[in-house]
């Protein structure tokens, strides 16, 4: 069974920019999840999608968006790219509902560079 | 508010000795709890989790962890350390009143010197 993929694995933008990241999540899941990593912040949760709806939301900016299609790949979208927002974007997937003690999988992360 | 605590930003432990990584939780709800582990430029990679029951839970890898509800804490071990361990441990809960979202500890860089 496939794990969890993430396109790209690094990029480098340009403040004010825009980044679109993708993730395929594993075969049978429907619950896609999105977290930051910084040095400074640590792992800090961004937004959760279960069959194409935003389930739940971190404490981000509007500039950070997502959305989830009904094969239940995901994207998430930052716009007018900042320095700060330089970090690995990591996608875990579950199964879906009633997954409060199933494990989420992570795919191996988006490295952003803003410059 | 949920939160996670894991006091030692780094554990430094020599090859076959014991390890334990610390972790605390507060959650409003019962605690569905997790430890991870990251190596460089890699994703997390599942270790364990307890759910309820028994307050020893195994894992992968020869790690195990014990819950202890009356000190909120849920502490990463194993008896016996080896160099590919050294990586960085994340701890993180579930709060049954968050749905899916993992809240993370600070994370703990664990280094086994030979």
């Amino acid at each position: 069974k496939a794990g969890v993929t993430q396109t790209p694995r690094y990029l480098i933008k340009t403040r004010g920019q825009q980044v679109t990241l993708s993730c395929s999540p594993i075969s049978g899941h429907r619950s896609v999840s999105w977290y930051q990593q910084t040095p400074g912040q640590g792992l800090q949760f961004l937004f959760e999608y279960f069959s194409e709806t935003q389930r739940n939301k971190g404490n981000f900016p509007g500039r950070f968006s997502g959305r989830q299609f009904s094969n239940s790949r995901s994207e998430m979208n930052v716009s007018t790219l900042e320095l700060g927002d330089s970090a690995l974007y990591l996608c875990a997937s579950s199964p879906g509902q009633g997954t409060l003690a199933t494990e989420a999988f992570f795919g191996q992360g988006t490295r952003l560079t803003v410059v | 508010a949920q939160s996670v605590a894991q006091p030692e930003d780094q554990v430094n432990v020599a090859e076959g000795n014991p390890l334990t990584v610390k972790c605390t939780y507060s959650v409003s709800g019962n605690p569905y709890l997790f430890w991870y582990v990251q190596y460089p430029n890699r994703g997390l990679q599942f270790l364990l989790k307890y759910i309820t029951g028994d307050n020893l839970v195994k894992g992968s890898y020869g790690f195990e962890a014990e819950f202890n509800k009356s000190q909120t804490s849920f502490h990463l071990k194993k008896p016996s350390a080896l160099v590919s361990d050294s990586a960085l441990y994340f701890c993180a809960v579930r709060d049954e009143n968050q749905g899916g979202k993992l809240i993370f500890g600070q994370g703990t860089e664990l280094s086994v010197k030979p």
